[in-house]
């Protein structure tokens, strides 16, 4: 079975940093792609970024650009967000979220139950 | 970027009735959509890719169709347990972008 295990979130004040990890199971993690995706309270879905299998490719929303950045390490089933120069705006519940396949572009198959990002003063 | 339009943003339906939402995609994007559900307090789950390829598990109620620009969620008859929040994803290239969901309510 797969599981995506999501930690690292919290309260923290606008301009500040947090890391969030997502530990994988349950699949061949260096299989695939990894994606980020959030979801402000009461809000839709907003995807933040993906990585490649080997970490080579990473893709980010326009939102994030330069101030998040996305790794993984796969011999730990490990993906990370790291998140810098935080704004209000980025409050969201952060989702760890599988690929489809290998494909930079996919679908999400699998999803972690969230981890709570707070930014405020 | 490809922004994905997704219509009815609710509706209310009876159980054992027909449901279908439509999502469009601002750009051609073949067969490159994905359809979730999410119950409140819950993450996302994968119904259906590739337009009409429902996931393992899914029941048969569901279904998806189109290609292009033009795609539907079909729900053959609404189940107790269908009554959530519907977003389509498009795949076709970064960045990933979502529909802004539909919510299924009770009648």
């Amino acid at each position: 079975e797969v599981q995506l295990l999501e930690s690292g979130g919290g309260l923290v004040q606008p301009g500040g940093s947090l890391r969030l990890s997502c530990a994988a199971s349950g699949f061949t993690f260096s299989n695939y792609v990894m994606s980020w995706v959030r979801q402000a309270p009461g809000k839709g879905l907003e995807w933040v970024s993906v990585i490649s299998v080997t970490g080579g490719t990473i893709y980010y929303a326009d939102s994030v650009k330069g101030r998040f950045t996305i790794s993984r390490d796969n011999s730990r089933n490990t993906v990370y967000l790291q998140m810098n120069r935080l704004r209000g705006e980025d409050t969201a519940l952060y989702y760890c979220a599988k690929g489809g396949g290998a494909a930079m572009a996919n679908w999400f198959d699998s999803w972690g139950q969230g981890t709570l990002v707070t930014v405020s003063s | 970027d490809i922004q994905m339009t997704q219509s009815p943003s609710s509706v209310s339906a009876s159980v054992g009735d027909r449901v279908t939402i439509t999502c469009r995609a601002s750009q051609g994007i073949s067969t490159w959509l994905a359809w979730y559900q999410q119950k409140p307090g819950k993450a996302p789950k994968l119904l259906i890719y590739t337009a009409s390829t429902l996931q393992s598990g899914v029941p048969s109620r569901f279904s998806g169709s189109g290609s292009g620009t033009d795609f539907t969620l079909t729900i053959s008859s609404l189940q107790p347990e269908d009554f959530a929040t519907y977003y389509c994803q498009q795949a076709n290239s970064s960045p990933l972008t979502f529909g802004g969901g539909t919510k299924v309510e009770i009648k």
